[in-house]
Protein backbone atom coordinates (compact mmCIF):
# COMPACT_ATOMS: atom_id res chain seq x y z
CA UNK A 1 0.00 0.00 0.00
CA UNK A 2 1.98 3.16 -1.51
CA UNK A 3 2.04 5.84 1.14
CA UNK A 4 1.50 9.55 0.28
CA UNK A 5 4.17 10.98 -1.78
CA UNK A 6 5.47 14.48 -2.93
CA UNK A 7 7.82 15.54 -5.67
CA UNK A 8 10.29 17.12 -5.91
CA UNK A 9 12.33 16.55 -2.62
CA UNK A 10 14.02 19.80 -2.59
CA UNK A 11 13.80 23.08 -4.45
CA UNK A 12 15.83 25.91 -4.88
CA UNK A 13 14.31 29.49 -7.03
CA UNK A 14 14.85 32.96 -6.61
CA UNK A 15 12.45 35.92 -5.91
CA UNK A 16 9.74 36.13 -8.24
CA UNK A 17 9.37 32.71 -10.03
CA UNK A 18 6.96 30.44 -9.94
CA UNK A 19 6.77 26.94 -8.47
CA UNK A 20 4.61 23.44 -8.56
CA UNK A 21 4.82 21.13 -6.14
CA UNK A 22 2.89 17.74 -6.65
CA UNK A 23 1.02 15.20 -4.45
CA UNK A 24 0.13 12.00 -5.07
CA UNK A 25 -2.38 10.47 -1.98
CA UNK A 26 -2.45 6.95 -0.07
CA UNK A 27 -4.59 4.38 -1.81
CA UNK A 28 -8.10 5.18 -1.07
CA UNK A 29 -7.85 8.70 -0.20
CA UNK A 30 -9.42 11.80 -1.82
CA UNK A 31 -8.88 14.75 0.07
CA UNK A 32 -5.85 16.48 -0.35
CA UNK A 33 -4.84 19.34 2.02
CA UNK A 34 -1.41 21.79 1.95
CA UNK A 35 0.35 23.26 5.10
CA UNK A 36 3.60 25.10 4.95
CA UNK A 37 6.07 24.94 7.93
CA UNK A 38 8.75 27.67 8.37
CA UNK A 39 12.03 26.66 9.92
CA UNK A 40 10.96 25.68 13.81
CA UNK A 41 7.53 26.26 13.63
CA UNK A 42 4.20 23.88 13.52
CA UNK A 43 2.47 23.41 9.72
CA UNK A 44 -0.50 26.10 8.27
CA UNK A 45 -3.13 25.28 6.88
CA UNK A 46 -3.15 26.46 2.73
CA UNK A 47 -6.22 24.62 1.78
CA UNK A 48 -7.80 21.64 1.17
CA UNK A 49 -9.17 19.75 -2.08
CA UNK A 50 -11.84 17.56 -2.28
CA UNK A 51 -14.01 16.16 -5.64
CA UNK A 52 -11.81 18.70 -7.39
CA UNK A 53 -12.82 21.59 -5.79
CA UNK A 54 -11.01 24.51 -3.35
CA UNK A 55 -13.16 23.71 0.16
CA UNK A 56 -10.81 25.31 2.74
CA UNK A 57 -8.80 27.89 2.55
CA UNK A 58 -6.43 28.71 5.21
CA UNK A 59 -4.78 32.76 5.82
CA UNK A 60 -2.40 32.48 2.47
CA UNK A 61 -2.23 35.18 -0.38
CA UNK A 62 -3.82 34.19 -3.91
CA UNK A 63 -0.22 33.77 -4.77
CA UNK A 64 -1.16 30.63 -3.86
CA UNK A 65 -3.04 28.41 -5.86
CA UNK A 66 -4.05 24.78 -6.40
CA UNK A 67 -5.77 21.96 -8.57
CA UNK A 68 -6.93 18.52 -8.43
CA UNK A 69 -7.27 15.84 -10.59
CA UNK A 70 -9.16 13.34 -11.29
CA UNK A 71 -7.09 10.61 -10.05
CA UNK A 72 -7.35 12.73 -6.50
CA UNK A 73 -3.90 13.93 -6.70
CA UNK A 74 -2.88 17.63 -6.63
CA UNK A 75 -0.74 20.05 -7.50
CA UNK A 76 0.17 23.64 -5.29
CA UNK A 77 1.65 26.37 -7.39
CA UNK A 78 3.31 29.48 -5.58
CA UNK A 79 3.54 32.75 -7.91
CA UNK A 80 5.86 35.73 -7.32
CA UNK A 81 7.98 33.85 -5.09
CA UNK A 82 9.24 35.87 -2.08
CA UNK A 83 12.25 34.82 0.31
CA UNK A 84 9.10 34.41 3.42
CA UNK A 85 8.21 31.56 0.83
CA UNK A 86 11.00 29.50 2.00
CA UNK A 87 9.96 26.69 4.16
CA UNK A 88 9.02 22.34 3.88
CA UNK A 89 5.49 21.92 2.11
CA UNK A 90 3.46 19.31 3.39
CA UNK A 91 0.69 17.20 1.82
CA UNK A 92 -1.58 15.31 3.90
CA UNK A 93 -4.47 13.29 2.39
CA UNK A 94 -7.31 11.63 3.87
CA UNK A 95 -10.68 9.86 2.61
CA UNK A 96 -13.18 12.80 2.05
CA UNK A 97 -16.36 10.63 3.29
CA UNK A 98 -15.33 10.00 6.89
CA UNK A 99 -13.64 11.68 9.57
CA UNK A 100 -10.29 10.50 8.77
CA UNK A 101 -6.49 10.77 10.58
CA UNK A 102 -4.90 12.73 7.86
CA UNK A 103 -1.38 11.56 6.75
CA UNK A 104 1.25 13.24 5.43
CA UNK A 105 3.86 12.67 3.02
CA UNK A 106 7.42 13.10 2.83
CA UNK A 107 7.42 17.05 2.62
CA UNK A 108 8.66 19.60 -0.52
CA UNK A 109 11.50 21.95 0.79
CA UNK A 110 11.89 24.71 -0.87
CA UNK A 111 14.43 27.54 -0.94
CA UNK A 112 14.13 30.53 -2.24
CA UNK A 113 17.03 33.02 -2.88
CA UNK B 1 -10.84 29.70 16.29
CA UNK B 2 -8.92 27.05 17.73
CA UNK B 3 -5.28 27.06 19.45
CA UNK B 4 -3.28 24.74 20.25
CA UNK B 5 0.01 25.92 23.38
CA UNK B 6 3.12 23.71 23.75
CA UNK B 7 5.18 25.78 25.88
CA UNK B 8 8.04 22.93 27.03
CA UNK B 9 11.14 23.84 25.78
CA UNK B 10 13.93 21.14 24.32
CA UNK B 11 12.46 17.11 26.43
CA UNK B 12 15.29 15.25 27.24
CA UNK B 13 14.66 11.51 28.63
CA UNK B 14 16.88 8.63 29.61
CA UNK B 15 16.10 5.44 27.62
CA UNK B 16 14.24 3.38 28.82
CA UNK B 17 12.31 6.01 31.20
CA UNK B 18 8.79 7.80 30.31
CA UNK B 19 8.24 10.88 29.22
CA UNK B 20 5.00 13.52 29.46
CA UNK B 21 5.02 16.14 26.18
CA UNK B 22 2.37 18.84 27.23
CA UNK B 23 -0.23 20.49 24.97
CA UNK B 24 -2.90 22.37 25.89
CA UNK B 25 -5.99 23.41 23.52
CA UNK B 26 -8.65 25.99 22.87
CA UNK B 27 -11.77 25.81 21.15
CA UNK B 28 -15.70 26.90 21.33
CA UNK B 29 -16.28 23.33 19.77
CA UNK B 30 -18.25 20.80 21.24
CA UNK B 31 -17.01 18.33 18.90
CA UNK B 32 -13.11 18.16 17.82
CA UNK B 33 -10.53 15.98 17.81
CA UNK B 34 -6.72 15.97 19.17
CA UNK B 35 -3.68 13.97 17.27
CA UNK B 36 -0.27 14.40 18.04
CA UNK B 37 2.39 13.97 15.46
CA UNK B 38 6.16 12.63 14.97
CA UNK B 39 8.58 14.78 13.21
CA UNK B 40 11.79 13.27 12.91
CA UNK B 41 14.23 15.62 11.03
CA UNK B 42 13.88 13.63 7.66
CA UNK B 43 10.67 16.11 7.77
CA UNK B 44 8.03 13.54 7.30
CA UNK B 45 4.92 13.93 9.80
CA UNK B 46 4.37 10.33 11.28
CA UNK B 47 0.89 10.19 12.88
CA UNK B 48 0.96 8.86 16.49
CA UNK B 49 -2.54 8.76 18.01
CA UNK B 50 -6.03 10.53 18.28
CA UNK B 51 -8.44 11.43 20.53
CA UNK B 52 -12.11 12.51 19.93
CA UNK B 53 -13.64 15.07 22.15
CA UNK B 54 -16.29 12.65 23.12
CA UNK B 55 -14.31 9.62 23.40
CA UNK B 56 -14.80 8.32 27.20
CA UNK B 57 -11.52 6.36 27.57
CA UNK B 58 -7.79 7.80 27.04
CA UNK B 59 -6.84 7.03 23.62
CA UNK B 60 -3.62 4.51 23.88
CA UNK B 61 -1.32 3.11 20.57
CA UNK B 62 1.47 0.61 21.83
CA UNK B 63 3.91 2.85 24.11
CA UNK B 64 1.91 6.13 23.17
CA UNK B 65 -1.05 6.89 25.69
CA UNK B 66 -2.85 10.50 25.57
CA UNK B 67 -3.66 11.95 28.66
CA UNK B 68 -6.66 14.02 28.07
CA UNK B 69 -8.46 16.17 30.61
CA UNK B 70 -10.94 17.79 28.68
CA UNK B 71 -12.17 20.27 31.51
CA UNK B 72 -8.78 21.28 31.98
CA UNK B 73 -8.49 21.25 27.88
CA UNK B 74 -4.96 19.18 28.01
CA UNK B 75 -3.82 16.55 25.45
CA UNK B 76 -0.60 15.32 26.94
CA UNK B 77 1.40 12.56 25.40
CA UNK B 78 3.06 10.14 27.09
CA UNK B 79 5.69 7.78 25.98
CA UNK B 80 6.73 4.73 27.72
CA UNK B 81 10.31 2.91 27.50
CA UNK B 82 11.82 5.66 26.01
CA UNK B 83 13.81 4.01 22.49
CA UNK B 84 16.74 6.40 20.77
CA UNK B 85 14.12 6.73 17.75
CA UNK B 86 12.19 8.44 19.41
CA UNK B 87 14.23 11.69 19.33
CA UNK B 88 12.11 14.04 17.18
CA UNK B 89 10.11 16.83 17.11
CA UNK B 90 6.27 16.26 18.21
CA UNK B 91 2.85 18.29 17.43
CA UNK B 92 -0.26 18.28 19.06
CA UNK B 93 -2.82 19.54 16.24
CA UNK B 94 -6.86 19.69 16.68
CA UNK B 95 -9.83 20.10 14.27
CA UNK B 96 -13.25 20.27 14.98
CA UNK B 97 -16.14 19.08 13.05
CA UNK B 98 -18.16 21.72 12.62
CA UNK B 99 -16.53 22.98 9.73
CA UNK B 100 -16.73 19.44 7.95
CA UNK B 101 -15.23 15.57 8.57
CA UNK B 102 -12.23 16.51 6.96
CA UNK B 103 -11.33 20.27 7.86
CA UNK B 104 -7.98 21.37 8.37
CA UNK B 105 -5.36 20.74 11.42
CA UNK B 106 -4.26 23.31 13.63
CA UNK B 107 -1.25 22.92 14.79
CA UNK B 108 0.85 23.74 17.60
CA UNK B 109 5.00 24.44 17.62
CA UNK B 110 6.12 21.51 18.56
CA UNK B 111 8.49 20.07 21.03
CA UNK B 112 11.72 19.16 20.27
CA UNK B 113 12.63 15.40 22.54
CA UNK B 114 15.94 14.25 22.85
CA UNK B 115 16.54 10.21 24.44
CA UNK B 116 19.63 9.87 26.02
CA UNK B 117 21.61 6.35 26.15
Amino acid sequence: DAGVTQSPTHLIKTRGQQVTLRCSPKSGHDTVSWYQQALGQGPQFIFQYYEEEERQRGNFPDRFSGHQFPNYSSELNVNALLLGDSALYLCATASGTAADTQYFGPGTRLTVL
Amino acid sequence: AQKITQTQPGMFVQEKEAVTLDCTYDTSDQSYGLFWYKQPSSGEMIFLIYQGSYDEQNATEGRYSLNFQKARKSANLVISASQLGDSAMYFCAMRVFSTGANSKLTFGKGITLSVRP
